[in-house]
């Protein structure tokens, strides 16, 4: 089993600043790497697939990057809507493992 | 528009059996790689179980397998997991996710039903 490592576990951010979330792999995923947001009481929604491609109708202040076992998900600024859990998600193997998540919260 | 409606959980004592529905419109369901994830309270999510299109095809997590089944009627645009032997650490909000054209994620999820396993 891939084991998918995020930090940190919570990230507190002002409205408007940057914020970075990082996940790692347990042994190199490539770049089967996907990032989802989920709200509270809602199911989870893509964000980035292939590491750093953008799923339809997905704002351009969200990036993805990184191969392998490093992996990076941005979000250039912060707006009100995006305060939330974020998953990291390996496809690179049969059994597809998450993250543990990233929650960021309101400075 | 695409939808994915789940049915079926609610309270089950341990050793039950429970069976989930997800209903799917808005999209040519056949074609499609289906999946269940689940979600412990407070907790992050976990893969289940796929199914090709055509229910020729079956993955499974061990925590569930021999347990589980997933099985889908094209026909009826629904996509089924039967679940047997319940335990308590089975209780959670279990979605059904598509799978995406392009890549192996999941593009489009239900709402989620939740299944809890206790005396």
């Amino acid at each position: 089993e891939i084991v998918m490592t995020q930090s940190p576990a919570t990230l507190s951010v002002s409205p408007g600043e940057r914020a970075t979330l990082s996940c790692r792999a347990s042994q190199s995923v490539r770049s089967n790497l996907a990032w989802y947001q989920q709200k509270p009481g809602q199911a989870p929604t893509l964000l980035i697939y292939d590491a750093s491609t953008r799923a339809t109708g997905i704002p351009a202040r969200f990036s993805g990057s990184g191969s392998g076992t490093e992996f990076t998900l941005t979000i250039s600024s912060l707006q009100s809507e995006d305060f939330a859990v974020y998953y990291c998600q390996q496809c690179n193997d049969w059994f597809w493992t998450f993250g543990q998540g990233t929650k960021v919260e309101i400075k | 528009e695409m939808q994915l409606v789940e049915s079926g959980g609610g309270l089950v004592q341990p050793g039950g059996s429970l069976r989930l529905s997800c209903a799917a419109s808005g999209f040519t369901f056949s074609s499609y790689w289906m999946h269940w994830v689940r979600q412990a309270p407070g907790e992050g999510l976990v893969w289940v179980s796929r199914l090709n299109g055509d229910g020729s095809s079956t993955n499974y997590a061990d925590s569930v397998k021999g347990r589980f089944t997933i099985s889908r009627d094209n026909a009826k645009n629904t996509l089924y997991l039967q679940m047997n032997s319940l335990r308590a650490e089975d209780t959670a909000v279990y979605y059904c996710a598509k799978r995406a054209d392009a890549a192996g994620v999941l593009d489009f999820w239900g709402q989620g039903t939740l299944v809890t396993v206790s005396s």
